[in-house]
């Protein structure tokens, strides 16, 4: 069964980047896209972008000035960075795991990662 | 806002049934996908596309679609449905995923 495991920083400032890492463990890398989604305190989730096995990405047209996702298909692990953070970037963080065929159908999620930007 | 749109909350009595909508414009080309999400939790796919249900996923929980609306179904609802649920697909350029802002559900 595939598992997820995610870590990275929780307490950032203001103009920091935000980096964070997603572990596959469990199943191939291959055939799949990888997501990040976030979900700010009490509000809904926003799609970040993903990319997928040969690292071609797709980025939410919100962010995708300052979010980079990339991937290490030698540790089966990939990560995402978001640059020029704000109080508005305080979320927390999931990684998920999507088939080619619908790229829509999230299953499984990481655990999740609350990052906080604060002065 | 978003490109799909759910009722932001929903009751049901224990053990009847509720249905919660998702409506958007992609969807009369897209499948959708429904999440469940309790407090402190990850989102849990419940069901995705026009039949299906993933393993470990009670069968109380169905789905449909008619037009740009997505439904969840819940027949014979238990106090542990009470979670926010969440329905996602493509935006209507078919680019990029959204996901609705969430319906949260308790169960009377």
């Amino acid at each position: 069964q595939v598992q997820l495991q995610q870590w990275g920083a929780g307490l950032l400032k203001p103009s920091e980047t935000l980096s964070l890492t997603c572990a596959v463990y469990g199943g191939s890398f291959s055939g799949y896209y990888w997501s990040w989604i976030r979900q700010p305190p009490g509000k809904g989730l926003e799609w970040i972008g993903e990319i997928n096995q040969i690292g071609s990405t797709n980025y939410n047209t919100s962010l995708e000035s300052r979010v980079t996702i990339s991937l290490d298909t030698s540790k089966n692990q990939f990560s995402l960075n978001l640059n020029s953070l704000s109080a508005a970037d305080t979320a927390v963080y999931y990684c998920a795991r999507a088939s080619v065929a619908a790229r829509w159908r999230f299953d499984p999620w990481g655990q999740g990662t609350l990052v906080t930007v604060s002065s | 806002s978003s490109e799909l749109t759910q009722d932001p909350a929903v009751s049901v009595a224990l053990g009847q049934t509720v249905r919660i909508t998702c409506q958007g414009d992609s969807l009369r080309n897209y499948f959708a996908g429904w999440y469940q999400q309790k407090p402190g939790q990850a989102p849990l796919l419940v069901f995705f596309g026009k039949y299906n249900r993933p393993a470990g996923i009670p069968d109380r929980f169905s789905g449909s679609g008619s037009g740009n609306t997505a439904s969840l179904t819940i027949t014979g609802a238990q106090a542990a449905d009470e979670a926010d649920y969440f329905c996602n697909s493509w935006d209507s350029s078919g680019n990029h995923l959204v996901f609705g802002g969430g319906t949260k559900l308790t169960v009377l």
